[in-house]
């Protein structure tokens, strides 16, 4: 069972545009929602992460909003650049702070 | 560079073999967790050691096997290789359980045939 969904499994955007990935959850018990991402041959890189007492947060052209009453929560990359190209993960960690939960990725291919 | 190191990059084994993955964490970091990145998905989480000692597991077999030693350099081993075990492997170091940042390693790439 996926306990994060994550939405789209890919996206293509035009250099400048924005770039929103989706998430959902149902655990109540999650406490910190991240975002990671990856680039091919490397680990996954912590992006940016809220708490659910937060409703936004923004770190320079990313942002996440987050909707606890929906339990979801998106990943907003403005004036997207050919460098932002890469998976992107959402997760989420359990409130004994020891396993985080991972959506499936989204590919984001940013276009010249 | 996170400096967390992970050993051997690739791996090639049949069904039915077992496999000892290695990992080293970031300086001062006293917890690793391992995750298992399938072709196409997100990580499942593992384990978690901390200072030794077993700190959660997820849902995987016990064939999945973990170990710390004092240094804080860790070793994930799987014994009865399956197809399905075909994966990155990953580790990640955080300074204490429970500290948001984790410092993800390169991983090791399991093939199984």
């Amino acid at each position: 069972q996926q306990q994060v969904k994550q939405s789209p499994q890919s996206l293509i955007v035009q250099k400048g545009g924005i770039s929103i990935i989706n998430c959902a959850y149902e655990n109540t018990a999650f406490d910190y929602f991240p975002w990671y991402q990856q680039f091919p041959g490397k680990g996954p890189a912590l992006l940016i992460a809220i708490r659910p007492d937060v409703s936004e947060k923004k770190e320079g052209r990313f942002t996440i909003s987050f909707n606890k009453s929906a339990k979801q929560f998106s990943l907003h990359i403005m004036d997207s650049q050919p460098g932002d190209s890469a998976t992107y993960f959402c997760a989420a960690r359990t409130d004994t702070g020891n396993q985080f939960y991972f959506g499936t990725g989204t590919s984001l291919t940013v276009i010249p | 560079e996170t400096g967390v190191t992970q050993s051997p990059t690739h791996l090639i084994k049949t069904r039915g073999q077992q496999v000892t993955l290695r990992c080293s964490s970031q300086s001062g970091h006293n917890t690793v967790s391992w995750y298992q990145q399938a072709l196409g998905q997100g990580p499942q989480f593992i384990f978690q050691y901390y200072r030794e000692e077993e700190n959660g597991r997820g849902n995987f077999p016990p064939r999945f096997s973990g170990l710390q030693f004092p240094n804080y350099s860790s070793e994930l081993n799987v014994n009865a290789l399956e197809l399905d075990d075909s994966a990155l492997y990953l580790c990640a170091s955080s300074l204490v359980p429970g500290l948001e940042t984790q410092y993800f390693g390169p991983g090791t790439r399991l093939l199984v045939l």
